[in-house]
């Protein structure tokens, strides 16, 4: 069965401060990588996605990939409160007609003034 | 755009009633997928249509049945409603010539007493 696991947190970091969320996965066939937003009461909001091994930055956010440890990561740089929400790490993977997501529990991130 | 629109927002039924969720996206995407979200156990796959008049069963398809009514619209119907589908639905979409995102529309809280 695949698994995307992430620490459910909470996670609080204090505003300006660097957040670090992390993921693992167990499909080595998944390609793309994903990491949504969500506030509470709301649905997810997609942030950012990576397919290529390495760093991709957009902003203040970077996520990072580790085929080999099958390993994603989010940083968020200069928190802010704004930034406090439920983070969603999901893997893509053929099963079936479609690609499909498979979604981690999700990491709740607090960012203390 | 609208992108992806649900109806009802917030709907409650007594346990046996029946009723349908609609969805619809402005995108001209292919695929589209009905999810549950309970506290602590993430985003869950129901059923999900890779096209028009295809439809697949995911990772929780008991006591739901879905129907693609056209490229632009999915719904849900629970027949006989029961308190363990008490949750959030959320449904997405998802671009034919992406990375696999998808895009999630506002959500329908639903409880079933």
């Amino acid at each position: 069965q695949k698994e995307v696991e992430q620490n459910s947190g909470p996670l609080s970091v204090p505003e300006g401060a660097i957040a670090s969320l992390n993921c693992t996965y167990s499909d080595r066939g998944s390609q793309s990588f994903f990491w949504y937003r969500q506030y509470s009461g709301k649905s997810p909001e997609l942030i950012m996605f990576i397919y290529s091994n390495g760093d991709k930055e957009d902003g203040r956010f970077t996520a990072q990939l580790n085929k080999a440890s099958q390993y994603v990561s989010l940083l968020i740089r200069d928190s802010q409160p704004s930034d406090s929400a439920t983070y969603l790490c999901a893997a893509s993977g053929a099963s079936g007609s479609a690609r499909q997501l498979t979604f981690g529990s999700g990491t709740q991130l607090t960012v203390l003034p | 755009n609208a992108g992806v629109t649900q109806t009802p927002k917030f709907q409650v039924l007594k346990t046996g009633q029946s009723m349908t969720l609609q969805c619809a996206q402005d995108m001209n995407h292919n695929s589209m997928y009905w999810y549950r979200q309970d506290p602590g156990m993430g985003l869950r796959l129901i059923y999900y249509s890779a096209s028009e008049g295809t439809t697949d069963k995911g990772e929780v398809p008991n006591g739901y049945n879905v129907s693609r009514l056209n490229k632009r619209e999915f719904s849900l119907r629970l027949e006989s409603a029961a308190p363990s589908q008490t949750s959030v639905y959320f449904c997405a979409s998802s671009p034919p010539d992406g990375w696999d995102e998808q895009f999630f529309g506002p959500g329908t809280r639903l409880t079933v007493l």
